[in-house]
């Protein structure tokens, strides 16, 4: 069984500002981990996903995350906050290679950005 | 890139009623298609995983009877939401798997409102 944890259901930052969403994971078996983005009545898009190559993984729009198996974490973090980045963020994780295909989902950040 | 479509985008219908939402994967073969339920400001819930030509695979809770999945070509999958109750209200989401294992394209989504 798979399970995600995402600390803090929102988060604010001010333009500019870092930003850092948590997300731990719990998994039997080496895991895939992703980070999707949604904007309001909008489906999913990918930011970053681990597959077991490089622990850190760079994504789009400036996101990256770096996987620490010692910590079971998958953090998602930027730089510096454009006020675009105001979203839900969900971070998934499936059963890598030899499990099933299907996510299971954290319970979402939503990411505020104060001017 | 991998483009999955779903039809219709917004759809009210009255209790009682049924309901098709399809998912369509426009520009590549997907043997296996997973089909999510997103409650307002909730995380994604897997539902089912539809492998084309055979039965649907459903996650513990959901009702196979109620929500029929059909998996007919490798670029269709349906979603029969049948004699739907406001208590079925919620965002469908469909994802395609690519040919490898860690790649999952989500569609645009489904907004269903009962009344």
């Amino acid at each position: 069984a798979q399970s995600v944890t995402q600390l803090g259901s929102h988060v604010s930052v001010s333009e500019g500002a870092l930003v850092l969403l948590r997300c731990n994971y719990s998994s039997s078996v080496p895991p895939y981990l992703f980070w999707y983005v949604q904007y309001p009545n909008q489906g999913l898009q990918l930011l970053l996903k681990y597959t077991s190559a490089a622990t850190l993984v760079k994504g789009i729009n400036g996101f990256e995350a770096e996987f620490k198996k010692s910590e079971t974490s998958f953090h998602l973090t930027k730089p510096s906050a454009h006020m675009s980045d105001a979203a839900e963020y969900f971070c998934a994780v499936s059963e890598g290679d030899t499990g099933r295909r299907a996510l299971t989902f954290g319970s979402g950040t939503r990411l505020q950005v104060q001017p | 890139g991998a483009v999955v479509s779903q039809h219709p985008s917004r759809v009210i219908c009255k209790s009682g009623t049924s309901v098709k939402i399809e998912c369509r994967s426009l520009d590549f073969q997907a043997t296996t298609m997973f089909w999510y339920r997103q409650f307002p400001k909730k995380s994604l819930m897997l539902m089912a995983t539809s492998n084309e030509g055979s039965k649907a695979t459903y996650e513990q809770g959901v009702e196979k009877d109620k929500f029929l999945i059909n998996h007919a070509s490798l670029t269709l999958s349906t979603l029969t939401v049948t004699s739907a109750h406001p208590e079925d209200s919620s965002f469908y989401i469909c994802s395609a798997g690519g040919q490898a294992t860690y790649e999952q394209y989500f569609g645009p989504g489904t907004r269903l409102t009962v009344t």
